[in-house]
């Protein structure tokens, strides 16, 4: 039971690249969620998932693409780049709405 | 608007002390849960307790307590018999119902919460 992973660990990307993070979880959790962390404030929503299939918008969503096409797979895709999105992103699931559990984190920076 | 408040950036204790973390939150929302999470070094968010709204007893897990004062809006958290492991970002958390049927998380800022040895 690997819990929630996330790949890659690290990326360097030049603006105006695209590339897509993925997040996978084995524990058949229904709900998905993709954050930022940036220095000085905590966690910010981008989008979240409610089941396979579907995807809403969270709180910061300008500038990225979510897809949750395999219940255990929740996938974050960013067109263009900007090195606005220099950032940590974290990859949640869980079993109830009030209930998450996080992934190691995606350090992605933005040249 | 809902809103999450870690008053304290920076925090420091001696091992085997007690320290209490702040965190007050603002909503009009009823029924919520609040959290506690901790970031050590290696980033990885991991959850210390969670507390219901509509429970008034406090949440404790082993040497983590909290103080939930819903009148006041306020959340701290305890941590007795502070361990060196526990040198860490502390988050505080907010979900409450959305429109869109799932639940809406805010977090805080963070209390870097440094264990002296």
């Amino acid at each position: 039971n690997a819990g929630v992973t996330q790949t890659p660990k690290f990326r360097v990307l030049k603006t105006g690249q695209s590339m897509t993070l993925l997040c996978a979880q084995d524990m058949n959790h229904e709900y998905m969620y993709w954050y930022r962390q940036d220095p000085g404030m905590g966690l910010r929503l981008i989008h979240y998932s409610v089941g396979e299939g579907t995807t809403a918008k969270g709180e910061v969503p300008d500038g990225y693409n979510v897809s949750r096409l395999k219940k255990q797979n929740f996938l974050l895709g960013l067109e263009s780049a900007a090195p606005s999105q220099t950032s940590v992103y974290f990859c949640a699931s869980g079993p109830l709405v009030y209930e998450q559990y996080f992934g190691p984190g995606t350090r992605l920076t933005v040249t | 608007a809902q809103t999450v408040t870690q008053s304290q950036p920076e925090m420091s204790v001696q091992e085997a002390e007690t320290v209490t973390l702040s965190c007050t939150y603002d909503t009009s929302e009823n029924n919520y849960y609040l959290f506690w999470y901790k970031q050590p070094p290696s980033r990885q968010m991991i959850l210390v307790i969670r507390q219901e709204a509509y429970k008034q007893q406090n949440a404790t897990e082993n040497r983590f307590s909290v103080n939930f004062q819903k009148a006041a809006k306020s959340f701290s958290l305890k941590i007795s018999d502070s361990q060196l492991g526990d040198t860490a970002m502390y988050f505080c958390a907010f979900a409450a119902p959305s429109t869109s049927g799932t639940y809406k998380y805010i977090f805080g800022t963070g209390t870097r919460l440094k264990v002296l040895a």
